[in-house]
């Protein structure tokens, strides 16, 4: 049971570079986030999905694409990297069920760096 | 909108002695509340969560929290506190599409 698991750990991209990181969840969630932290700005929510096949912007989409094709993946994707995207980048997920007996689960997150 | 504010970037606490991280919050309807506490170089670990019931809400590492209604505050304590414990702690609110709101962080500095 491996809960959410981001690849890569850390990555070095350049300028106009582009990537793609992958969030997988085995725990049949319907909903997962990716998010952005930043020192002293929290966490900050880039895209979401609530299902397969669905997605929708959060409050920092601008630079980024995502995809959901499988219940179990979320895709982030960064098509031409910009050095204000170095961040640290993490992935959660939430199923359906009453908030009481679930939770949001984490990934251990991606360290970008853009130079 | 729904926001989390945590008034201080930094708590300090001599180990032993209780701690409070402060945390409020605005939202419309039922507030759905959470603290989680990051490592360096980690993960968010999920500590406790407010849904309904009691004001006072229990959780990990002795950790609680309690809710405050009318001043709408949700404050991480705890009884005595270790160096361990000295770690970046976020507080957020489930707005009512599903997404968590988080507040920009305190670290806590516990001293031997």
């Amino acid at each position: 049971n491996a809960g959410v698991t981001q690849t890569p750990k850390f990555r070095v991209l350049k300028t106009g570079q582009s990537m793609t990181l992958l969030c997988a969840q085995d725990m049949n969630h319907e909903y997962m986030y990716w998010y952005r932290q930043d020192p002293g700005m929290g966490l900050r929510l880039i895209h979401y999905s609530v299902g397969e096949g669905t997605t929708a912007k959060g409050e920092v989409p601008d630079g980024y694409n995502v995809s959901r094709l499988k219940k179990q993946n979320f895709l982030l994707g960064l098509e031409s990297a910009a050095p204000s995207q170095t961040s640290v980048y993490f992935c959660a997920s939430l199923s359906r069920g009453p908030l009481k007996r679930s939770g949001y689960t984490f990934g251990s997150g991606t360290r970008l760096t853009v130079v | 909108a729904q926001s989390v504010a945590q008034p201080e970037d930094q708590v300090n606490v001599a180990e032993g002695n209780p701690l409070t991280v402060k945390c409020t919050y605005s939202v419309s309807g039922n507030p759905y509340l959470f603290w989680y506490v990051q490592y360096p170089n980690r993960g968010l670990q999920f500590l406790l969560k407010y849904i309904t019931g009691d004001n006072l809400v229990k959780g990990s590492y002795g950790f609680e929290a309690e809710f405050n209604k009318s001043q709408t505050s949700f404050h991480l304590k705890k009884p005595s506190a270790l160096v361990s414990d000295s770690a970046l702690y976020f507080c957020a609110v489930r707005d009512h599409t599903g997404k968590l709101i988080f507040g920009q962080g305190t670290t806590l500095q516990v001293k031997p």
